[in-house]
């Protein structure tokens, strides 16, 4: 049981390179999310799917785009990297649907863009 | 949308003393609020919750109160220890998805 996986931990690109970070979660949750952590500013919400097929944006969604491939992954793209978003980027999941709960975040992946 | 203030933002305690994290939110309907603990390096992981049913809530050394009313919650911590130095982020949920605060980073000195 691993939990949440996401990879990778850490990634350099140039501005306007595109990547996708992956994340899998193998708890059987319905929700899963994507957030940036950057100092002093928190987690912030980037894009969320409260269940397979939906998303939705969250409070930072601006330069990103996302898939819920399945209940197990969701992915998160970054089209034309920009220095702006140098940060930590946290998938996790939880339960979700009817009742918010407690959320499982992955290690992270550290992202820097030159 | 939620909004959730979170004070003070570093904490400096001695060994044994307690530490008070205080949190302010702004949606009235919402009814979950987790804290979270984040060592540096790690995850943020789940140390307690509380929903809004509930005014206070235990699990041995940490607590946290709500107010409803006021729209605030506190984590309290007694009895410090060098393993209590981390971030904490207080969080609000808003439709299904959590707010969290910006962070307390507590120091335990011995």
């Amino acid at each position: 049981n691993a939990g949440v996986t996401q990879t990778p931990k850490f990634q350099v690109l140039k501005t306007g390179q595109s990547m996708t970070l992956q994340c899998a979660q193998d708890m059987n949750h319905n929700s899963m999310y994507w957030y940036r952590q950057d100092p002093g500013m928190g987690l912030r919400l980037i894009y969320y799917s409260a269940s397979e097929g939906t998303t939705d944006k969250g409070e930072v969604p601006n330069g990103y785009n996302v898939s819920r491939l399945n209940k197990r992954e969701f992915s998160l793209r970054l089209e034309s990297a920009a220095p702006s978003q140098t940060s930590v980027y946290f998938c996790a999941s939880g339960g979700g649907l009817r009742e918010t709960g407690e959320l499982f975040f992955g290690e992270g992946s550290r992202l820097t863009v030159l | 949308g939620e909004n959730v203030e979170q004070h003070p933002s570093t904490l400096s305690v001695q060994e044994g003393d307690s530490a008070v994290i205080k949190c302010t939110y702004s949606d009235s309907a919402s009814n979950y609020f987790p804290w979270y603990k984040q060592e540096l390096g790690k995850r943020p992981q789940l140390i307690i919750d509380i929903r809004s049913n509930v005014g206070e809530k235990k699990d041995q050394r940490i607590a946290v109160t709500l107010n409803k009313t006021a729209k605030h919650f506190s984590l309290h911590i007694t009895e410090t220890q060098p393993e209590d130095s981390a971030v904490y982020f207080c969080a609000a949920d808003s439709w299904g998805k959590l707010q969290f605060g910006a962070g307390t980073q507590v120091v335990v000195t011995p």
